[in-house]
């Protein structure tokens, strides 16, 4: 597609639940991002992968928090048992190879955890 | 380690004013820096990026920005506001694992409000 795409666009869940949130990165885009942002707060970094491994997941908060992707193509973030402090957009972007190009951003998912 | 710091979280300038948002970074390697825009509700959209050359970046909308390494700032103008403006401003600087990419460490954001 012309951008990355995500889905489900929006979520409520009830607290406990898995949720699975998927990221289409843009065609070719070799590196794909995954980032939190709570209400009214900045961008938190979660997990970086180059292809299909990933260098850091520093960010992942808890052991709840799990990613993978498959080749250069889709990635899906699950959030087991979801608590209510998981609720926040979380942000997919992608980018090609070179360090100096630009990492764009998809419109995100609206997780609410109710 | 690298890292953003965005001085002041919120900004109000009138219709027509400079718009000027603070951006410095800390990085021990050279770094590459971007700004990006959030509308409501919204992504982010890319407004400019420094990587090499150039000093001052031009962007769309009318923005731009000047990276002084001797300051270690990139700071983020526009000659006069839109009301369209009004919107979240993310600076950020790119990880650098020995030249090879990374993730993007955000500042924590500057929200611009345009009185008319």
């Amino acid at each position: 597609g012309a951008g990355v795409s995500q889905s489900p666009s929006n979520k409520v869940t009830e607290k406990g639940k898995d949720v699975e949130l998927r990221c289409d990165p843009i065609s070719g885009h070799t590196a794909l991002y995954w980032y939190r942002q709570r209400l009214g707060q900045g961008l938190e970094f979660l997990i970086y992968f180059q292809g299909n491994s990933a260098p850091d997941k520093s960010g992942l908060p808890s052991d709840r928090f799990s990613a993978e992707r498959t080749g250069e193509s889709v990635s899906t973030l699950t959030i087991q048992r979801t608590q209510q402090e998981d609720s926040a957009v979380y942000l997919c972007a992608s980018s090609p190879t070179s360090s100096g190009n630009t990492i764009y951003f998809g419109e995100g998912s609206w997780l609410t955890v109710v | 380690a690298q890292s953003v710091t965005q001085l002041g979280s919120h900004v109000s300038v009138s219709e027509g004013a400079l718009v000027l948002l603070r951006c410095n970074y800390s990085s021990s390697v050279p770094p590459y820096l971007f700004w990006y825009v959030q509308y409501p509700n919204q992504g982010l959209q890319l407004l400019l990026k420094y990587t090499t050359g150039a000093t001052l970046v031009k962007g769309i909308n009318g923005f731009e920005a000047e990276f002084k390494k001797s300051e270690t700032s990139f700071h983020l103008t526009k000659p006069s506001a839109h009301m369209s403006d009004a919107a979240e401003y993310f600076c950020a600087v790119r990880v650098n694992y020995g030249g090879s990419q990374g993730n993007l460490i955000f500042g924590k954001g500057t929200k611009l409000s345009v009185k008319p």
